[in-house]
């Protein structure tokens, strides 16, 4: 159980076209999805937080027009990459949480991350 | 500031023999701590996590972890390596908000 995709696995496109990243919890209802950019042998910095219904809460420094996350449904949230440059290529890893119990800090349940390459 | 130090950037061992990686964290409040390994060009896996209670947490794949708040340390260890432990080790530090924030990161490689 538990478990969360990520399409494409991997996707090239040209400078200045627009990419969307596909994030589902396959098997449990998600309430809360986030979205993480790795770099190359580093860290996972978080870009922002989607809860099912209403607006992502970008971190600072994120672009909000360029990353547009949309959380439509309990088992989706789409990160879509506008005007692609040749920076944002990196890799991106979705996470998705179930439903908060009790107030604990819910397990992340993570894709296995898009490799984004912008020519 | 919220922070996760992870000191050792890449570690080397024998298979077989015993492993520690260490992580340390500032948190403000009751902190929930993770570790996660991510194998290259994949997600990451949770080993285990700590929330509370018992400060000795067993994980999968045999390990375990120690939460020392005195130290603020949340160390990982694995009596024995195996081979396909070779990985990218991630310590994370979440609180209520669910919002976890990650060390830089161990690489473990481990030679026959």
């Amino acid at each position: 159980g538990a478990v969360v995709s990520q399409h494409p696995s991997w996707v090239i496109c040209k400078s200045g076209t627009s990419v969307k990243i596909e994030c589902r919890s396959l098997d449990f209802q998600a309430t809360t999805m986030f979205w993480y950019r790795q770099f190359p042998k580093q860290s996972l910095m978080l870009m922002a937080t989607s809860n099912e219904g209403s607006k992502a809460t970008y971190e600072q420094g994120v672009e909000k027009d360029k990353f547009l996350i949309n959380h439509a449904s309990l088992t989706l949230s789409t990160l879509t990459v506008t005007s692609a440059h040749p920076e944002d290529s990196s890799f991106y890893i979705c996470s998705a949480s179930p439903p908060r119990a009790g107030g604990l800090n819910n397990e992340q349940f993570f894709g296995p991350g898009t490799r984004l390459t912008v020519l | 500031a919220q922070s996760v130090t992870q000191p050792d950037i890449h570690i080397t061992v024998s298979e077989g023999a015993s492993l520690e990686l260490r992580c340390n964290y500032s948190y403000g409040a009751t902190p929930y701590l993770f570790w996660y390994v991510q194998s290259p060009g994949q997600g990451l896996q949770l080993l285990l996590k700590y929330f509370s209670g018992d400060t000795l947490v067993q994980g999968i794949k045999g390990f375990e972890a120690e939460f020392k708040r005195s130290q603020s340390s949340f160390n990982l260890r694995k009596p024995s390596v195996h081979w396909s432990d070779a990985a990218e080790y991630f310590c994370a530090v979440g609180g209520a908000t669910d919002k976890l924030i990650f060390g830089t990161g161990t690489r473990l490689q481990v030679f026959p």
